[in-house]
Order: structure tokens, then sequence, then C-alpha cells
């Protein structure tokens, strides 16, 4: 089975901090994904990537950036905290063509910032 | 713009009593058409991906059907265990657009 892990399922911070989200997965998945995930808006997708060192925006990118070193790790940065990035964050992964294939989900974190 | 509807947005059901959730898409450019179960405070799990109209999958007291249109995701005799947020997910030419659920309720 594939399992993707976030490393926390709750974390809050502060205003104006530097915020590092981790996702790994164990499927040797080439395609990562990031999205947070709000009441009535459903899942939104913040940026994604295709293989080690490429990223790509998704729909709402303003206010984060990601890191992907290495093939079955994939970070998600918020540069400086605000309160309406409080949500829940979601870290898939999928094989080879993503749009035909289904993406697994790590169980998120829940992010408070404050 | 690629869309999907899901309908309806909460169902509250008694055990046994069998229903469908559906799920509406843009028809142009489809390349799947996926369902998930997301229970409270947990990632959404996948269920099924459906290709092509008339295409059917099944699992335990689910049924995943696609016709040109829609997709409906069928729930036979249901129980508590159920209860969950079911998603569908359009894949699109580079793009996966998700629906916002319907969130299913089984009363004993």
């Amino acid at each position: 089975d594939v399992k993707v892990t976030q490393s926390s399922r709750y974390l809050v911070k502060r205003t104006g901090e530097k915020v590092f989200l981790e996702c790994v997965q164990d499927m040797d998945h080439e395609n990562m994904f990031w999205y947070r995930q709000d009441p009535g808006l459903g899942l939104r997708l913040i940026y994604f990537s295709y293989d080690v060192k490429m990223k790509e925006k998704g729909d709402i990118p303003e206010g984060y950036s990601v890191s992907r070193e290495k093939k079955e790790r994939f970070s998600l940065i918020l540069e400086s905290a605000s309160t309406n990035q409080t949500s829940m964050y979601l870290c898939a992964s999928s094989f080879e063509e993503y749009s035909n294939q289904p993406q697994h989900f790590g169980d998120g974190t829940r992010l408070s910032i404050l | 713009e690629d869309q999907v509807t899901q309908s309806p947005e909460a169902l509250r059901l008694q055990e046994g009593e069998s229903s469908s959730l559906n799920c509406s898409y843009t028809v142009s450019g489809l390349r799947g058409l996926f369902w998930y179960r997301q229970d409270p405070g947990k990632g959404p799990e996948f269920l099924f991906t459906l290709y092509s109209a008339g295409e059917e999958k099944e699992k335990e007291r689910l049924k995943a059907t696609l016709t040109k249109k829609e997709s409906f995701l069928h729930i036979t005799a249901p129980k508590p265990e159920d209860s969950a947020t079911y998603l569908c997910a359009r894949g699109g030419y580079q793009k996966v657009t998700f629906g916002t659920g319907t969130k299913l309720q089984v009363i004993p």
C-alpha cells in the first residue's frame, strides 16, 4: 500500500514565522502535491512537482514555496505565516501521468497561525 | 474551466437504507474520474478510478458508475461505519479538480 507521511498532525505557529511542512512518500511516485482544505472550498492546489527539483504553481501559490531535493520528499514552506493560512494542509503523491492516476494522500497537518 | 459538482452536500440515512451520491463534471478532456472517502481529521482515502462511460467498480457496499456526464456512488444497505465525506475528482489535461464532497451520516 502507498504510504504518504506528513511530519506533524497539528502545528501552532505565530504570525510572521517561517513554517516548514514536510511530506514523505514510500512508493517511488514521480508526482507530489500540496493542497489546503477549507470548509466549503474543497481541496485547492498550492504547488506540485513532477520530478526532483521541479515545481509548478497550482491555483493558490501566493505566500508559499516548495522544495523537492529528493524524490520521496516534498516540503511546503510558508515564508511569513499569516492568520489566513490557518488551514488543513494535505500532501499527496501519484504515479507517472498524474491526471489519469489517483493521488494518494497523507493524513494532513492542521496548522493554526496565531 | 474544469468543474466538479457534488450533490447532495449532506445526506442522512438510516442503517440499511440504500442511496446514491451524484458527481457531475466537465465532460471535455476527461482522463479519469476518482472517488475518495474522507474521515474527520484525516486525509482522503482512494476508493475508485473510472475511465469510460459504462464502467463500474465495486467495493463492499459501494459501487461507482460513470456515464457521459455524471458519476454515481451507490451505497447499498449502509452501516454506521460508512459515515464519512465522499469526494469526487476529475482528471483533465494536466489537472485534477476536486468537488467539495457529500457528507454522509448513517444512523443506527
